[in-house]
């Protein structure tokens, strides 16, 4: 079985640019989420899917990002204009339904603003 | 709400040494528990979970961890260490009502020295 997939694996921009990852989820998952994981920290939810709808975006920034789902496989998330603050790892997740306890990681996309 | 504290930042072990990794979480409501570890640029992997039933919960790789609900605590143990267990370990808490919300720690950072 294939796992989450992320491209790309390392991003690096300027301030002020804009920037999008990809995340194609294990097939068959229904639920899909974003973490953003700040260097010494834990992963922090931004949004979660399920399907093409959005469950959750409460610590979403939405000024500047946004993520979508279009139909219910992949999805983008998208920084549009990206802060030094946004240095980060991005990690993607699924898992096969909501009320699954376990998710299942991709290998992050890093990302750095200069 | 819940949070989670990950008392050692960093823990250096010697290959063959016993290791513990501390974690404590707070919440207002029943949780289930998890430990996550990442290897060095890759995603997140569950290596256990405490959902009910005995609090002696083992893992993946020979790890185990004993949930303990008096001190709010459930420190990850091995008895011996690998090179290969060379990693970044977070512990999290997800409620009981919302287990698809998951709590992430700060992470601690094990290094097993040859």
């Amino acid at each position: 079985e294939a796992g989450v997939a992320q491209s790309p694996r390392y991003k690096i921009i300027e301030k002020r640019q804009s920037v999008a990852f990809w995340c194609n989820p294990i097939s068959g998952h229904a639920t899909l989420y974003w973490y953003q994981q700040i260097l010494g920290q834990g992963p922090k939810l931004l949004i979660q899917f399920q399907n093409n709808g959005v469950v959750d975006d409460s610590q979403l920034p939405k000024d500047r990002f946004s993520a979508e789902r279009l139909k219910g496989v992949d999805s983008t998330l998208k920084i549009q204009p990206a802060k030094l603050e946004d240095s980060a790892v991005y990690l993607c997740a699924s898992s096969p339904w909501r009320g699954t306890d376990t998710q299942y990681f991709g290998p992050g996309t890093r990302l750095t603003v200069l | 709400a819940q949070s989670v504290t990950q008392l050692d930042s960093q823990v250096p072990v010697f290959e063959e040494a016993p290791v513990e990794l501390r974690c404590n979480y707070s919440s207002s409501v029943s949780v289930y528990l998890f430990w996550y570890v990442q290897y060095p640029n890759q995603g997140l992997q569950l290596l256990l979970k405490y959902l009910s039933g005995s609090t002696l919960v083992k893992g993946i790789n020979g790890f185990e961890a004993e949930f303990n609900k008096s001190q709010t605590s459930v420190h990850l143990r091995k008895p011996s260490v690998h090179i290969s267990d060379t990693a970044e370990y977070f512990c999290a808490v997800s409620s009981k009502t919302s287990y698809d919300k998951v709590i992430f720690g700060p992470g601690t950072s094990l290094s097993v020295i040859p």
